[in-house]
């Protein structure tokens, strides 16, 4: 089983649509939740960041997460075809040491969306 | 306030050759992340320096090393390149604080090995 798995793609959407990005996690002690956008070619770049559960919403955007089933989600209302990415998941547990915290991200594959006029 | 700066863009080695990859953190991070992407695939953590030690490793080879300096740069050298070392290549700073979860990603060191 991976340790982060995401919605198998390419997610096609019409423009104005809402989409629907799906994540699951096997490590019960995740604590944090992101959401990375990448466009082609470039850096993964931070859209959202959750860490209890529930809903979170920034404009266009909501995270969602239910760690009792180990569970992240993201959606995007009014999709336009500048959201057109690959959209990747990451989950991260952490440490505490010497007042400073750290850990690695777990990324899932990555879930393709286009969004087509 | 300049981001992650990452050099080379692009590096074209063979195989067995050995590489050095550098990263200059964002203004106020401590601490830098070294991941490797794939082709496809989502990024693959190769470890973490802060206070120029190395403080967390993932399942990458002896061959992977780092380091960083006093100023919070980081070096990535991989040593007896492989084919399938062949990837896109992730620096990331973050602020080692309690709260320090953000990740920023640099752009990137493409590197191809033949």
């Amino acid at each position: 089983q991976k340790e982060v798995e995401q919605n198998s793609g390419p997610l096609s959407v019409p423009e104005g649509a809402i989409a629907s990005l799906n994540c699951t996690y096997s490590d019960r002690g995740s604590q944090s939740f992101f959401w990375y956008r990448q466009y082609s070619g470039k850096s993964p770049e931070l859209i959202m960041f959750i860490y209890s559960n529930g809903d979170k919403e920034d404009g266009r955007f909501t995270a969602q997460l239910n760690k009792a089933s180990q569970y992240v989600s993201l959606l995007i209302r009014d999709s336009q075809p500048s959201d057109s990415a690959t959209y990747l998941c990451a989950v991260k547990r952490s440490a505490n040491a010497g007042g400073t915290s750290y850990g690695k991200l777990t990324f899932g594959q990555g879930t393709i969306l286009t969004v087509h006029p | 306030d300049a981001g992650v700066t990452q050099s080379p863009t692009h590096l074209i080695k063979t195989r067995g050759q050995q590489v050095t990859l550098r990263c200059s953190p964002k203004s106020g991070h401590d601490t830098v992340s070294w991941y490797q992407q794939a082709l496809g695939q989502g990024p693959q953590f190769i470890f973490q320096y802060y206070e120029e030690e190395e403080r967390q490793r993932g399942n990458f080879p002896d061959r992977f090393s780092g380091h960083q300096f006093p100023n919070y740069s980081s070096e990535l050298n991989v040593n007896a390149l492989l084919l399938g070392d062949s990837a896109l290549y992730l620096c990331a700073s973050s602020f080692g604080g309690l709260r320090g979860e953000k990740l920023f990603f640099g752009s990137g060191t493409q590197l191809s090995v033949l």
